[in-house]
């Protein structure tokens, strides 16, 4: 079938830059988002960007889109031990709420 | 607080025991939808709701039903368990065309 595809784990110091990738399925995606997971919580809403965009910037979090490649990346700058969690990467699709999420990458930030 | 609430957070259940987990949304949202999540799958979609009374398969609705008699309501209901269904499950509610908001989270185990 065709899937949202993320790498499913990712290391970094604190203080250095995370980058996590994602290649989506459908060009007619409308918006593409990034959720975290806390252990124990359910998903929070992170950022998302709307298809007609490339990037999207909110404070430490820089949202990049490619739509030629359907490629999607989260960059968090500066990322600190509270970062630790699953990031997932979703598409949505025609009506808006039929959304496909990846797997989800595990970021460790490492003291 | 505008939340999505799910109860209970945690279910240890034995194969053929019916049982349901409740979900409930304060925000007056149209859609809302069951998700489970698999560890290397990420989320997949159960069934989903437009409104009251409207209900749709996701991608795997079997050995689960849904119900949608009031707009806050949505729970999730399984007839007859089996050790393949033990997974986390969360519920999930928006507007049309609005991120989805995710409950916490219910650990269902079936042995």
């Amino acid at each position: 079938g065709e899937d949202v595809e993320q790498s499913l784990f990712l290391s970094v110091r604190e203080g250095d830059s995370s980058v996590i990738n994602c290649t989506y399925t459908d060009s007619s995606s409308t918006y593409l988002y990034w959720y975290k997971q806390e252990p124990g919580a359910g998903l929070q809403l992170l950022t998302y960007i709307f298809s007609n965009m490339d990037m999207k910037q909110d404070q430490r979090l820089t949202v990049l889109l490619n739509k030629k490649d359907k490629h999607l990346s989260l960059r968090i700058a500066d990322t600190q031990t509270g970062d630790s969690a699953i990031y997932f990467c979703a598409e949505s699709l025609h009506n808006n709420n039929d959304m496909r999420f990846g797997a989800g990458t595990r970021l460790t930030v490492k003291p | 607080e505008a939340q999505v609430t799910q109860n209970p957070r945690y279910l240890i259940t034995v194969t053929g025991k019916k049982l349901t987990v409740t979900c409930s949304q304060n925000m007056n949202h149209e859609y809302m939808s069951w998700y489970r999540q698999d560890p290397g799958l990420g989320l997949r979609q159960i069934y989903y709701s437009m409104n009251v009374e409207v209900t749709d398969k996701g991608d795997v609705p079997e050995g689960y039903k849904v119900s949608r008699k009031e707009k806050r309501n949505f729970p999730l209901i399984l007839e007859s368990p089996s050790p393949n269904q033990t997974s986390l499950y969360f519920c999930a509610s928006s507007f049309i065309g609005s991120p989805l908001h995710f409950g916490n989270g219910t650990r269902l185990t079936v042995t």
